[in-house]
C-alpha cells in the first residue's frame, strides 16, 4: 500500500518568512495530492491540492510543487502570518479523488510574531 | 446543517465499556469516511461508505470496531469493549462522491478510555 512520509514534524518561522513542508510517497500510481490544515480543536480543512498532470499550483501565498520522478511534493507558504500557525497534513491517493487517501503524520507550524 | 456534525465532542469511558460516536454528513454528500487521529500521528483511515454500496472496512483495527450508515446519511461508529489504546480523536468526513477531491471534516469526537 501507499506510504507517505512528511518532514519536518515541527517548524518555527518568524512572521513574514517562508515555510516549506516536504512529503514523499511510495506508490508511483498515486495521482492526487492534497494538503490539509488543522487548527486547534478543529477538523482538517483542504487548503490546496494538485494532480499528477501538473507540476506546480499556486493560490495567493500558498503553492504546491510535485516531482513525480522523485515521488515527492512540497507545500510552500510565503509571507507567513500568525494565523498560518496550525498542523499541516499532506496526503496521496491513487484514486481519482479522496477515496483511499493516505495521510502523512503532520507538521506543526508555529509562526512567531 | 452547513457542515459535518459529530457527537459527542468529548467522551470519557471506562475500559471494557462500549461507545457509540455519531456523524451527520453534509446533505447530499454520498461518500462518508471515518478516520482516527492519535496523539502525534496522522490520520488513520478506518472505514468508507459510498451510497448504497458495501462499505470498505479495510482500515478497522479489530473486530471490536464497527460502523453503519443508515439511509445513506447519518453514520455511527461503535467501539465495543474499549481499551486504553482506543483513546484518540475520531474524525468523520464527507465528500460529494468518491471521485471528488475535497473532504469536509467534522470537529471530531475525542475519546478517552480510563
Amino acid at each position: 500500500g501507499e506510504n507517505v512520509e512528511q518532514h519536518p514534524s515541527t517548524l518555527s518561522v518568524q512572521e513574514g518568512d517562508s515555510a516549506v513542508i516536504k512529503c514523499t510517497y511510495s506508490d508511483s500510481a498515486s495521482n492526487y495530492f492534497p494538503w490539509y490544515k488543522q487548527e486547534l480543536g478543529k477538523g482538517p480543512q483542504l487548503i490546496i491540492d494538485i494532480r499528477s498532470n501538473v507540476g506546480e499550483k499556486k493560490d495567493q501565498r500558498i503553492a504546491v510543487t510535485l516531482n513525480k520522478t522523485a515521488k515527492h511534493f512540497s507545500l510552500h507558504i510565503t509571507e507567513t502570518q500568525p494565523e498560518d500557525s496550525a498542523v499541516y497534513f499532506c496526503a496521496a491517493s491513487s484514486g481519482a479523488g479522496s477515496y483511499q487517501l493516505t495521510f502523512g503524520k503532520g507538521t506543526k507550524l508555529s509562526v512567531i510574531p | 446543517g452547513a457542515g459535518v456534525s459529530q457527537s459527542p465532542s468529548n467522551k470519557v469511558t471506562e475500559k471494557g465499556k462500549d461507545v457509540e460516536l455519531r456523524c451527520d454528513p453534509i446533505s447530499g454528500h454520498t461518500a462518508l469516511y471515518w478516520y482516527r487521529q492519535s496523539l502525534g500521528q496522522g490520520l488513520e483511515f478506518l472505514i468508507y461508505f459510498q451510497g448504497n454500496s458495501a462499505p470498505d472496512k479495510s482500515g478497522l483495527p479489530s473486530d471490536r470496531f464497527s460502523a453503519e450508515r443508515t439511509g445513506g446519511s447519518v453514520s455511527t461508529l461503535t467501539i465495543q469493549r474499549t481499551q486504553q489504546e482506543d483513546s484518540a480523536v475520531y474524525l468523520c468526513a464527507s465528500s460529494l462522491n468518491r471521485n471528488t477531491g475535497e473532504l469536509f471534516f467534522g470537529e471530531g469526537s475525542r475519546l478517552t478510555v480510563l
